[in-house]
């Protein structure tokens, strides 16, 4: 079946610093997603991109949908502690959502 | 607050017994999803409808079963559970498919 490969599995970093995930795949997804989620809560959508090539950002964050459709990255520019979660990646295809398993990042003080 | 209710938000039960999870989505939403997170295997895809009908089918056993009203709330009914079962279950809704999903704050699932 489908699968998406995210990495890093976790990241430990220093406050102030940037971020960088990314998801890769061996199959060709028309729609990208990006969500965060906190712990016992249910995952917020960050980022939706539609389109390959497309590059958008939402505050400090700025995803990129993969020219080859295969691939997307995250990054987070100048991390605070409240970026603190569980960052997953989304691929969507005929109507099939399938998640990555998800970065954790921590922010050390 | 993503405007995707669920309820109930916490369900204890045994073995063999049968649930039923209730999803209200967001406004104008007709696309409403259904998820289960347990820890070792991440956020899975269930199943998804749109506007009343199913859409799509991801790894939802046998004994799940789900439905849309045409109030366009939905239920999953979770038949013969199994200590495995025991999970976070979540709804998200959207506009249509091609769009990214709100997610609700999810029931979890304690099978005894």
């Amino acid at each position: 079946g489908q699968q998406l490969n995210q990495s890093p599995q976790s990241m430990f970093i220093q406050e102030g610093e940037d971020v960088s995930m990314n998801c890769t795949s061996s199959s060709i997804f028309n729609t990208w997603l990006w969500y965060k989620q906190d712990p016992g809560e249910g995952p917020v959508l960050l980022i939706a991109l539609y389109k390959a090539g497309e590059l958008t950002s939402n505050g400090r964050l700025t995803a990129q949908f993969g020219i080859t459709r295969k691939d997307s990255f995250l990054n987070i520019s100048a991390s605070i502690p409240s970026d603190v979660g569980i960052y997953f990646c989304a691929g969507n295809r005929d109507d099939k959502i399938i998640f990555g398993k998800g970065t954790r990042l921590h922010i050390l003080p | 607050d993503s405007g995707v209710t669920q309820t109930p938000k916490h369900l204890i039960t045994a073995t063999g017994q049968r649930v039923t999870l209730r999803c209200s989505p967001r406004s104008g939403d007709l696309s409403v999803y259904w998820y289960q997170q347990s820890l070792d295997q991440g956020l899975q895809f269930l199943i998804q409808y749109y506007n009343g009908e199913e859409r799509a089918k991801g790894n939802i056993l046998e004994r799940f079963s789900a439905q849309q009203f045409p109030d366009l709330h939905s239920e999953l009914n979770l038949s013969s559970l199994e200590l495995g079962d025991s999970a976070l279950y979540f709804c998200a809704s959207s506009p249509d498919t091609v769009y990214g999903q709100f997610f609700g704050p999810g029931t979890r699932l304690t099978v005894l």
